[in-house]
């Protein structure tokens, strides 16, 4: 088992409509969580970041946490075609010195 | 100019050729990372460091070998290239908290 796991996709989301990512985190201590956007052929981005149980909202982005559970979640409102990219899911382990990143969720956004 | 920047950008090599990758840093970052991307796998760690006296490997740190010669600078090395080491090297840099990289432009590797 894969310590980070995302869906691979392609996630096909119309324009307008709400974009949900998963993630699953095998290490029970982690502390920090991160979502990073990467488009084709570019480095990635950090879009956001939780550490704390619930919802975290920024902007048209929304990070949801649930450690009990152990997955955490973005969901990305009134999606756009600018928002087509590979999502990368990363986790802090319990040690705070290194991220585990995901496989990556691939979004597309048809206009 | 770019805050994280890798040279090469691209390369090109055969197999049994010692390949140095550079980076370097303006952040002025304590911490510094390497991680090769393959499709569909995400960033693999490959080594970090924490300050120049400080090296530590990754998930994946055989066949390669890094330098730490100034806080700026990172370099990582194959001494001996083979073909499953083709990829898309990134560098990165965080603060001394780490909760967010910067990433560099990439360097796309290729060993024939």
């Amino acid at each position: 088992q894969k310590e980070v796991e995302q869906n691979s996709g392609p996630l096909s989301v119309p324009e307008g409509a709400i974009a949900s990512l998963n993630c699953t985190y095998s290490d029970r201590g982690s502390q920090s969580f991160f979502w990073y956007r990467q488009y084709s052929g570019k480095s990635p981005e950090l879009i956001m970041f939780i550490y704390s149980n619930g919802d975290k909202e920024d902007g048209r982005f929304t990070a949801q946490l649930n450690k009990a559970s152990q997955y955490v979640s973005l969901l990305i409102r009134d999606s756009q075609p600018s928002d087509s990219a590979t999502y990368l899911c990363a986790v802090m382990g319990a040690a705070g010195n290194k991220l585990t990143f995901g496989g990556g969720t691939r979004v597309l956004v048809k206009p | 100019d770019a805050d994280v920047t890798q040279t090469p950008r691209n390369r090109i090599t055969k197999t049994g050729k010692r390949i140095m990758l550079e980076c370097s840093q303006t952040k002025g970052h304590d911490r510094m990372y390497w991680y090769r991307q393959d499709p569909g796998l995400g960033l693999q760690l490959i080594y970090y460091s924490f300050d120049v006296k400080d090296i530590n490997k990754g998930e994946i740190s055989d066949g390669y070998s890094v330098s730490r010669q100034a806080q700026a600078k990172f370099s990582l090395s194959l001494e001996s290239a083979i073909p499953n080491q083709t990829a898309l090297y990134f560098c990165a840099t965080s603060d001394l908290q780490g909760r967010e990289q910067f990433f560099g432009p990439g360097t796309r590797l290729t060993v024939l």
